[in-house]
């Protein structure tokens, strides 16, 4: 049982390119979710999805895309990619049950230079 | 919407004292409240949760957690620290969908140990 599987580890990028940051999950999670840890500001969430074929915006949206095909893949895009985006991202999973508290993956540490 | 204020970004200790973190929060309807862990590196994980079935919840580690409505705080504890426990500790909550739109988290608590 790999839980929540988040590559690449790390990634430099250029001013303007565009990645795919990709995470999986093997629990069969209903819920998943994308959040950015800077330093000093804790997590903030970026989007998020309760199913297949459903996604909306978190608290800090602008500058990445998702989609959720399938109910195990979550990627993240970066469709031009900005100094600010500089951060590391963690893709999380869940049960449809409230309160059953999500399942991190190890993140990705992103440099745009 | 839902809020977490940790107060202190960093917490000093010395090994075997009492670890206090603390955790307030601010929400519309009844929350699920977490505590996680996060060690240099890697992601987080999840130490205890409250989800109305009890106010005083225990997690793992030797972290127990009260969750207190008139206070609307939700503060970590562990009798005695260990070297091991020195990492940084975050609050987070649940709104209205019950975890469906995913969590608000406070900013963090750095847990310093000392020798």
């Amino acid at each position: 049982n790999a839980g929540v599987t988040q590559t690449p580890k790390f990634q430099v990028l250029k001013t303007g390119q565009s990645m795919t940051l990709q995470c999986a999950q093997d629990m069969n999670h209903e819920y998943m979710s994308w959040y950015r840890q800077d330093p000093g500001m804790g997590l903030r969430l970026i989007h998020y999805s309760v199913g297949a074929g459903i996604t909306d915006q978190g608290e800090v949206p602008n500058g990445y895309n998702v989609s959720r095909s399938t109910t195990e893949d979550f990627p993240l895009r970066l469709l031009s990619a900005a100094p600010s985006q500089t951060s590391v991202y963690f893709c999380a999973s869940s049960y449809s049950m409230a309160g059953r508290g999500y399942t991190f993956g190890s993140g990705t540490r992103l440099t745009v230079v | 919407a839902q809020s977490v204020t940790q107060l202190g970004s960093h917490v000093s200790v010395s090994e075997g004292a009492l670890v206090l973190l603390r955790c307030n929060y601010s929400s519309s309807v009844p929350p699920y409240l977490f505590w996680y862990v996060q060690y240099p590196n890697q992601g987080l994980q999840l130490l205890l949760k409250y989800t109305s079935a009890a106010t005083l919840v225990k997690g793992i580690n030797g972290f127990e957690a009260e969750f207190k409505k008139s206070e609307t705080s939700f503060h970590l504890t562990k009798p005695s620290a260990h070297m091991s426990d020195a990492a940084e500790y975050f609050c987070a909550v649940s709104g209205s969908g019950g975890g469906a739109d995913g969590l608000t988290f406070g900013k963090g608590t750095h847990l310093i140990i000392q020798p």
